[in-house]
């Protein structure tokens, strides 16, 4: 069964430091990884899809990368800002014939001016 | 472009009473349809999810039921609401068939008494 585990579930950091996110999965038999980000008591905001024959995305100030052998995705914030903060989360789809996203429980992200 | 709606936002019931959450999708045809909820401090859970109309998929045995009665339209409801029922309920599609990308609407809180 696969699982996703997020570490570390809550971070704050000052304004314009780069931070990684980490996210695991058990599994590594997945089709993609996606990263989103949630605002309190928002929906989810997709942020950066890796598929599973690519090794990272890139969209601004956001790289993720993906590592399926070790079971491990990496979301990384160049220059963070206090807009910055918010819970992000990963998810997997599964190769188990459902094809369902599986998602980590979340880092909740301060960024402090 | 391609938009997800929900509704309603915010909805407080008593125990016992029904519940029906809507969910339509624009600007897509045929699109994989997900229901998720979101209990505080707790990730993300799969509810049900459909790939038709008519077609249901249920991931955890529980107090509510989910049906698709047109292509872009998904409806969660219950019949007799408990306590444990109340969360933050969020409505998703999957673009470009089921390995694509998740995009989410922006939720219905619900609230039981």
């Amino acid at each position: 069964k696969q699982e996703v585990t997020q570490i570390p579930a809550a971070l704050s950091v000052p304004e314009g430091e780069n931070l990684v996110l980490n996210c695991s999965f058990t599994d590594s038999a997945i089709y993609n990884l996606q990263w989103f980000r949630q605002d309190p008591g928002k929906g989810l905001t997709s942020l950066l899809l890796i598929q599973s024959s690519q090794r990272e995305q890139t969209s601004g100030r956001l790289n993720a990368s993906l590592d399926k052998s070790s079971g491990r995705s990496t979301l990384y914030i160049a220059a963070s800002q206090p807009g910055d903060s918010a819970t992000y989360l990963c998810a997997v789809t599964t190769t188990s014939g459902t094809y369902k996203y599986i998602f980590g429980t979340g880092t909740r992200l301060k960024v402090l001016a | 472009s391609q938009t997800i709606h929900q509704w309603p936002a915010t909805l407080v019931q008593p125990v016992g009473s029904p519940l029906s959450l809507e969910c339509t999708v624009e600007g897509t045809s045929n699109p994989n349809l997900y229901w998720y909820r979101q209990a505080a401090g707790r990730g993300l859970q799969l509810l049900f999810y459909s790939v038709g109309i008519g077609q249901i998929s249920s991931e955890v045995p529980q107090n509510l039921s989910a049906s698709r009665p047109q292509d872009r339209q998904f409806i969660l409801s219950s019949k007799k609401l408990l306590l444990s029922d109340s969360g933050f309920y969020l409505c998703a599609w999957i673009s470009g068939g089921f390995t694509g990308e998740l995009f989410f609407g922006e939720g219905s809180r619900l609230t039981v008494l």
